[in-house]
């Protein structure tokens, strides 16, 4: 059975880091595409950020370029966001999911990051 | 980027009606549309991808049409299960793009 499940998040003031990780297991995780996506509020769903099998290739929205970085570790079959300079606005639920060229497939249950003082 | 614009915004149904959702892209993507649904306090569970093909599991009252930039999601019969937000996604180009979602309660 597939599961993601993400871990780490919290509060946190603005202008600080966070990192939140996602751990794999069903599925051989050094064969997919993993993304990021987050939800805020009462809001609708924004995809975050995709990273490549090997890691060799990253991709962000623009609103998070040069503050969050994607990254994974393929032997230990977990996915990582890195999030510095948080803001308000980054405040979300934030889902791990496995990406497939139509959609993400499986996706965690989401951790939460609030973003206050 | 490409906007995603799902319409209408909500809606209510009575459960056995039958429900359309439409979803229109800013620029053609081809068959690289994709539909979830949500439930609160929930994660996003797909439906539909590649615009019409059903994700195994899935109960058969949900289908997808559409290419280039026009797309539905068509529940055939409503189910008390059924009632949820419901989201398009594109995955044609980066950053992947979701539509605003479509909340679908009981009358």
């Amino acid at each position: 059975e597939v599961q993601l499940v993400e871990s780490g998040g919290g509060l946190v003031q603005p202008g600080g880091s966070l990192r939140i990780s996602c751990a794999d297991s069903g599925f051989t995780f050094r064969d997919f595409w993993m993304s990021w996506v987050r939800q805020a509020p009462g809001k609708g769903l924004e995809w975050v950020a995709n990273i490549k099998q090997d890691g060799s290739e990253k991709h962000y929205v623009d609103s998070v370029k040069g503050r969050f970085t994607i990254s994974r570790d393929n032997a230990k079959s977990s996915l990582y966001l890195q999030m510095n300079s948080l803001r308000d606005e980054d405040t979300a639920v934030y889902y791990c999911a496995r990406a497939r060229p139509y959609g993400e497939d499986y996706w965690g249950q989401g951790t939460l990051v609030t973003v206050s003082s | 980027d490409i906007q995603m614009t799902q319409s209408p915004s909500s809606l209510s149904a009575s459960v056995g009606d039958g429900v359309t959702i439409t979803c229109r892209a800013s620029q053609s993507i081809s068959n690289y549309l994709n539909w979830y649904q949500q439930k609160p306090g929930k994660a996003p569970k797909v439906l539909i991808y590649a615009a019409s093909s059903l994700q195994s599991g899935v109960p058969s009252r949900f289908s997808g049409s559409g290419s280039g930039t026009d797309f539905t999601l068509t529940i055939s019969s409503l189910q008390l299960e059924d009632f949820a937000t419901y989201y398009c996604q594109q995955s044609y180009s980066i950053p992947r793009t979701f539509g605003q979602g479509t909340k679908v309660e009981i009358k």
